[in-house]
């Protein structure tokens, strides 16, 4: 079953906009990581965030983390059509004590317009 | 620092065959994870291996196998395939147990005619 939920499920922006993509989930987590993929080839880690941090920041990338709403944001910043892509939150469940693998979310695609 | 290896990248199978998919993790890394991908029902988790032990299982028929060899890389076996196993199979391998950071392979594209 899918435990993280994307919203959109696509976004259009024009180049050096900012794209914030939304991830919402079901049971209590270890962390959320989030995720890109280009045309259907393999995933690429972008950040993590813990059950305890609020907030990070990696370059471009600032992710929040709500656990009281179960929900986490994605924000690009200054975007670029390089940016063109899927992106999927993934959660490792507390109570699978990271055994149960990854729970990805549907993706948003995300389209950087030149 | 070579990446997770997947192989073969592509490969088109008939109905009932089976298909054995080969992943080779990140040096150091000990677990490895395998995920379904298709269009209607996104990315799902098949298993994990952790020292050549099956960790645990999602929910997929037995049809879908796995193993971990003794220098952590790993292959999956889909018996009796079905046009349904049509899909991106990917590969993931983490340092350790918790899912702290998955680095994935670029995947193994499996078309069932």
């Amino acid at each position: 079953s899918q435990q993280g939920e994307e919203d959109p499920q696509a976004l259009s922006i024009q180049e050096g906009e900012n794209a914030t993509m939304n991830c919402s989930y079901k049971t209590s987590i270890n962390n959320l990581q989030w995720y890109r993929q280009n045309s259907g080839r393999g995933l690429v880690h972008l950040i993590l965030i813990r059950s305890n941090e609020r907030e990070k920041h990696s370059g471009r990338l600032r992710v929040t983390l709500d656990t009281s709403k179960k929900s986490s944001s994605l924000l690009i910043t200054a975007s670029r059509a390089a940016d063109t892509a899927s992106y999927f939150c993934a959660t490792d469940a507390q109570s699978g004590g990271g055994a149960d693998g990854l729970t990805f979310g549907k993706g948003t695609h995300l389209i950087i317009q030149p | 620092k070579a990446g997770v290896t997947q192989t073969p990248r592509y490969l088109i199978k008939t109905r009932g065959q089976q298909v054995t998919l080969s992943c080779s993790p990140i040096s150091g890394h000990r677990s490895v994870s395998w995920y379904q991908q298709t269009p209607g029902q996104g990315l799902q988790f098949l298993f994990e291996y952790f020292s050549e032990t099956q960790r645990n299982k999602g929910n997929f028929p037995g049809r879908f196998s796995g193993r971990q060899f003794s220098n952590s890389r790993s292959e999956m076996n889909v018996s009796t395939l079905e046009l349904g196993d049509s899909a991106l199979y990917l590969c993931a391998s983490s340092r350790g147990i918790l899912k702290t950071e998955a680095f994935f392979g670029q995947g193994t594209r499996l078309t069932v005619v």
